[in-house]
């Protein structure tokens, strides 16, 4: 198995500009998250699927994030208009019971 | 806000050595996972404890968990080179949701060889 593969690693972005992190999770897992690390807050729960349902997006910083999972095998997480503040590795993880298996994360700079 | 901490931030120790890191967290716990990252990387599972164990071995890796502390250790044995990363404790808040891990902010581990 690959394991979680996430696209892009790396992105440089302009402030205002569209981003779209994309995570492709392991075959049989049901459970998927987005976090967000920083050297200041360390990582952070973004958002839970189950089954492709949102569960918890209380993580979701505001508006400007969001998240779909349309089928099993797919999640993308949009930043529209993106800002400076935003600059982080995000990671894409998904589950089996009492274990997460991340991904190897994308980093944004937002200019 | 941090349910687990880690202790130290950093450590340096030279290969061969023994690392052990601690994590303390605050409140009740249903178990609670150490996580390794080496620079660049996503995180890895090392290693599950139960609330009700004490104890868990993995290889190279002891885990202890005192709950009436709340506080847990990581003891790598006879470290390498290759052991130089960051290791996070992460908690699953009993009575919370069960799919909700906490991170604490890592120790950084460096082996020196």
């Amino acid at each position: 198995d690959a394991g979680v593969i996430q696209s892009p690693r790396h992105e440089v972005t302009e402030m205002g500009q569209e981003v779209t992190l994309r995570c492709k999770p392991i075959s049989g897992h049901n459970s998927l998250f987005w976090y967000r690390q920083t050297m200041m807050r360390g990582l952070e729960l973004l958002i839970y699927f189950n089954n492709n349902v949102p569960i918890d997006d209380s993580g979701m910083p505001e508006d400007r994030f969001s998240a779909k999972m349309p089928n099993a095998s797919f999640s993308t997480l949009k930043i529209q208009p993106s800002e400076p503040r935003d600059s982080a590795v995000y990671f894409c993880a998904s589950s089996l019971p009492g274990e997460l298996f991340f991904g190897e994360g994308s980093r944004l700079t937002v200019l | 806000s941090q349910q687990g901490e880690e202790d130290p931030q950093a450590l340096s120790i030279q290969e061969g050595e023994n690392a052990t890191m601690n994590c303390s967290y605050k409140t009740s716990i249903n178990n609670l996972q150490w996580y390794r990252q080496n620079s660049g990387r996503g995180l890895v599972h090392l290693i599950l404890i139960r609330s009700n164990e004490r104890e868990k071995h993995s290889g190279r890796l002891r885990v202890t968990l005192d709950t009436s502390k709340k506080s847990s250790s990581l003891l790598i044995t006879a470290s390498r080179a290759a052991d130089t990363a960051s290791y996070f404790c992460a908690t699953d808040a009993s009575g919370g949701s069960n799919y909700k891990l906490t991170f604490g902010k890592g120790t950084l581990l460096t082996v020196n060889p």
